[in-house]
């Protein structure tokens, strides 16, 4: 079946833009994660969401950064007037329940320039 | 210090021998991870563990509760091995799953 998807794969935008990166998660998994990872650094942990439980935002950088999931499914992370400091790749992953392994999308290389 | 660290953190093999990362956490954990994520930076999934041994393939993980300690073990190493290997932790249940993630090691294996 279908894995987990990211848009776009690669974003290029001028500082103080917003930007909106898109997640579909595999069809039927409840939970749903944001990480980041910055050119050379590990992964970091943003926000992850389960089920209609409110989300755990306490990854999440800045007040500039947000995320949402609608209707369970699809989750978009919002970053806004963002910094040359955001340039990473964001990527989502989801898993069936809580506890189980997590499956990773491909990723959404963000460049500020 | 960082709550995961993994060790080497770069490794370069021939081809054909037994490979051994660590991955060593300061923090209780309901669960350890190792991740696999290739040059194009896709990762996937190795292991999910949280006592004793997993195998799949020429990939072997152990986790000892007790010492905080973990091995991802590839035998028969082969060049397309090569990748960055990740270990990360999910802590005790009232942290929520969320992953700590260790640095990562770069592992090259030449033909």
């Amino acid at each position: 079946g279908a894995g987990v998807s990211q848009s776009p794969s690669n974003k290029v935008t001028e500082k103080g833009k917003d930007v909106e990166l898109r997640c579909d998660p595999i069809s039927g998994h409840t939970a749903l994660y944001w990480y980041r990872q910055s050119l050379g650094q590990g992964l970091e942990f943003l926000i992850y969401f389960q089920g209609n439980s409110a989300p755990d935002k306490s990854g999440l950088p800045s007040d500039r950064f947000s995320a949402e999931r609608t209707g369970g499914s699809v989750s978009t992370l919002t970053i806004q007037r963002t910094q040359q400091e955001d340039s990473a790749v964001y990527l989502c992953a989801s898993s069936p329940e809580r506890l189980y392994e997590q499956y990773f999308g491909p990723g959404t290389r963000l460049t500020v320039t | 210090k960082n709550e995961v660290e993994q060790s080497p953190q770069n490794l370069t093999a021939q081809e054909g021998e037994f490979i051994t990362i660590n991955c060593s956490y300061s923090v209780g954990i309901s669960a350890l991870h190792w991740l696999q994520q290739h040059p194009g930076g896709g990762i996937v999934s190795l292991f999910m563990l949280s006592s004793g041994k997993k195998k799949h393939g020429r990939l072997i993980a152990t986790i000892n509760i007790q010492e905080k300690h973990s091995s991802l073990h590839i035998t028969a190493s082969h060049p397309r091995d090569s990748a960055v290997y990740i270990c990360a932790v999910r802590k005790g249940e009232t942290s929520g799953s969320r992953l700590t993630f260790g640095e990562g090691t770069q592992l090259t294996v030449n033909p």
